[in-house]
C-alpha cells in the first residue's frame, strides 16, 4: 500500500488569494492525480503529474489556474490561484500502488473561498 | 464521461448482505471492473477488481456476467461502518491510468 499525506487538511480562502496544497507519499511513484470533488459530486480528475515534465491537464482545467509541482518522485504541490467561490471543494491526490492494480488516495484538502 | 451506471442510492439493514449492481455495457475486451468507496469525509478506498471472473476478497465479492455487460458487489454482511459512496469503474489494464468516477451509489446501512 502507499501511504499519502495531504496539507493542509482543510482551509479558509479570501477570494482573489491562492492556495498550494501539499502532497507527500511514502514511496516512489511514477505519476500523483489531483482530483476534485465539488460539494456532493462526484471526483473530476484535474491533471496527472509526472516527475520531470509538465503536468497533463483534462479538459476544463488549464495550468495558469491550477499550477502543478513534481519536484521528485515523491512530492507533488498543486495551487489553486486567484480563488473564487466556486474553488470550494475537497482536492485530492492519488498514486497508483507498487502492484499497479489499485489506487491510493490522500484524505484530501477540504478548500473554503469566501 | 464514466462507462457505468449505478442507481443513485440503496438501503440495507445490519448484518445483511449489501449487493450493488453495476451496468457497463459498452465495456471492452481489455477493461476491468473496479470498485471504489468513499465514507464521508474520507478519500476513495479501494475494495476489489476483476475482469472477467469472479472475485473475492476479505472486504467483498465481485460478481461479473457472463457478457461482461454488468457486475455486483456483495458486501457479505454489512455493517453501519459500511455507509459510503460506492463506485464502478471500468478502465483499461493496470498502471498508472486515471480513473473516471461517476455517480456512484450511497449505501446507508440500517441499524
Amino acid at each position: 500500500s502507499a501511504v499519502i499525506s495531504q496539507k493542509p487538511s482543510r482551509d479558509i480562502c479570501q477570494r482573489g488569494t491562492s492556495l498550494t496544497i501539499q502532497c507527500q507519499v511514502d514511496s516512489q511513484v511514477t505519476m500523483m492525480f489531483w482530483y476534485r470533488q465539488q460539494p456532493g459530486q462526484s471526483l473530476t480528475l484535474i491533471a496527472t503529474a509526472n516527475q520531470g515534465s509538465e503536468a497533463t491537464y483534462e479538459s476544463g482545467f488549464v495550468i495558469d489556474k491550477f499550477p502543478i509541482s513534481r519536484p521528485n518522485l515523491t512530492f507533488s504541490t498543486l495551487t489553486v490561484s486567484n480563488m473564487s467561490p466556486e474553488d470550494s471543494s475537497i482536492y485530492l491526490c492519488s498514486v497508483e500502488g507498487v502492484r499497479g492494480t489499485e489506487a491510493f488516495f490522500g484524505q484530501g484538502t477540504r478548500l473554503t473561498v469566501v | 464521461d464514466a462507462k457505468t451506471t449505478q442507481p443513485p442510492s440503496m438501503d440495507c439493514a445490519e448484518g445483511r448482505a449489501a449487493n450493488l449492481p453495476c451496468n457497463h455495457s459498452t465495456i471492452s475486451g481489455n477493461e476491468y471492473v473496479y470498485w471504489y468507496r468513499q465514507i464521508h469525509s474520507q478519500g476513495p478506498q479501494y475494495i476489489i477488481h476483476g475482469l472477467k471472473n469472479n472475485e473475492t476478497n476479505e472486504m467483498a465479492s465481485l460478481i461479473i456476467t457472463e457478457d461482461r455487460k454488468s457486475s455486483t458487489l456483495i458486501l457479505p454482511h454489512a455493517t453501519l461502518r459500511d455507509t459510503a459512496v460506492y463506485y464502478c469503474i471500468v478502465r483499461e489494464g493496470f498502471g498508472n491510468e486515471k480513473l473516471t468516477f461517476g455517480t456512484g451509489t450511497r449505501l446507508t446501512i440500517i441499524p
